[in-house]
């Protein structure tokens, strides 16, 4: 049974640093990993789609990178603003399992002015 | 570009009472159609996911139901809502030949 792990929990830092958000998976046989924006009270943003046979996508201060092997993916957010502060969530599709897609339990990021 | 649209945003119900949300979608076709819930201080639980008009697979046994009688609409329905129900319920898609979920902006319950 895939299983999807975030560690942080929550996660605060000071404006302008460079941050990691980590993701890990059980099971590497996966069709995609794609990370989430959500902020209170609101549905969520994806922010960025990994194919299994990728590495990384980029999409202007966010990196996110993915290791089918090892199970894991990370989230790197460059020079991080106030306006970042949100929960971010991950989430993978199992090859197997019909349409169904595994979400981790989130990281709570709060970037300090 | 595909919009989803969610309705009531939110919603306060009293114990036993039915329930009725709607999840329109706009601009794709034959998409794949999702309800989660996302309790307090929890991640996203799958409830219900339609690859067409009438095919609905219950991942969770509960007291809700789902309905699909239109390509662009997901309904999810209770006849009597437990506190238990309380939450914020997500409708999602995956467009026919994309890999990427899209998510609705939410509809907060509240069961008394």
């Amino acid at each position: 049974k895939q299983e999807v792990t975030q560690i942080p929990a929550a996660l605060s830092v000071p404006e302008g640093e460079n941050l990691v958000l980590n993701c890990s998976f059980t099971d590497s046989a996966i069709y995609n990993l794609q990370w989430f924006r959500q902020d209170p009270g609101k549905g969520l943003t994806s922010l960025l789609l990994i194919q299994s046979s990728q590495r990384e996508q980029t999409s202007g201060r966010l990196n996110a990178s993915l290791d089918k092997s090892s199970g894991r993916s990370t989230l790197y957010i460059a020079a991080s603003q106030p306006g970042d502060s949100a929960t971010y969530l991950c989430a993978v599709r199992p090859q197997t399992g019909g349409f169904k897609t595994i979400f981790g339990a989130g990281t709570r990021l709060f970037v300090k002015a | 570009s595909q919009t989803i649209h969610q309705w009531p945003a939110t919603l306060v119900q009293p114990v036993g009472s039915p329930l009725s949300l709607e999840c329109t979608v706009e601009g794709t076709s034959n998409p794949n159609l999702y309800w989660y819930r996302q309790a307090a201080g929890r991640g996203l639980q799958l409830l219900f996911y339609s690859v067409g008009i009438g095919q609905i697979s219950s991942e969770v046994p509960q007291n809700l139901s789902a309905s699909r009688p239109q390509d662009r609409q997901f309904i999810l329905s209770s006849k009597k809502l437990l506190l238990s129900d309380s939450g914020f319920y997500l409708c999602a898609l995956k467009g026919t030949g994309h890999n990427e979920q899209f998510f609705g902006p939410g509809t907060r319950l509240t069961v008394l």
